[in-house]
């Protein structure tokens, strides 16, 4: 089992939907949760950090369950511009900081 | 302008060659990161350093090498140890204090061996 799953996707929609990613982790003692986008052969950029509480940042939204391990992110009104692969990172605890990567799921927002 | 520098963007090499890919950070960051990513596939962990003179393997690290003289650098030598070295390879830095963990990347390099 990998450490860190997502569906590849593509998700194709069209502009204005709403579209929710999951994303599944291994390791129960795992601390550290992000969302980042990566735009086509461009570096990945921090999206947002995940907590457990949950937290917004305008149209999108995450979420943390530890119970299931899994994180998820919501993204309301979808936009051209938010057309990426958005991937999903997990920090252990006490492993130098390192994170592991899900492979990433590919949205298409459409006309 | 604080950022993560990495040169050059595009790289091509002969194999049997060592190349040294370049990373320069402004952040005052104390850890930095080199990762590989390949099609369809996460970003896998090449070395990583969190103090100046120091460094750890990562989960890719045969045929690679690193050094971390100063803070702000961490160069990475491909070596022609490494079996299959065409790939996107990504530096990025973090601040350890606070907890927060967040790592910001360059824009990449892009090595194709010939």
């Amino acid at each position: 089992r990998k450490e860190v799953e997502q569906d590849p996707g593509p998700f194709n929609v069209p502009e204005g939907a709403t579209v929710a990613f999951n994303c599944t982790y291994s390791n129960s003692a795992s601390q550290s949760f992000f969302w980042y986008r990566q735009d086509c052969r461009k570096e990945p950029k921090l999206l947002m950090s995940v907590y457990s509480s949950g937290n917004e940042d305008g149209r999108f939204t995450a979420q943390l369950n530890r119970a299931s391990q899994y994180i998820s992110l919501l993204i309301r009104d979808s936009k051209l511009s938010d057309s990426a692969t958005y991937l999903c990172v997990v920090i252990l605890t006490g492993g130098g900081n390192k994170l592991t990567f899900g492979t990433g799921t590919q949205l298409k927002v459409e006309l | 302008d604080g950022g993560i520098t990495q040169s050059p963007k595009y790289l091509f090499r002969k194999e049997g060659q060592n190349v040294t890919l370049s990373c320069e950070q402004n952040l005052n960051h104390d850890a930095m990161y080199w990762y590989r990513q390949d099609p369809g596939q996460g970003l896998r962990l090449i070395y990583y350093s969190q103090i100046v003179n120091d460094f750890q393997k990562g989960d890719i690290a045969e045929g690679y090498s690193v050094s971390r003289e100063k803070k702000e650098s961490f160069p990475l030598t491909v070596t022609s140890a490494q079996k299959n070295p065409t790939a996107f390879y990504l530096c990025a830095s973090s601040s350890i204090a606070g907890g927060r963990n967040e790592q910001f990347f360059g824009p990449g390099t892009r090595l194709t061996v010939l």
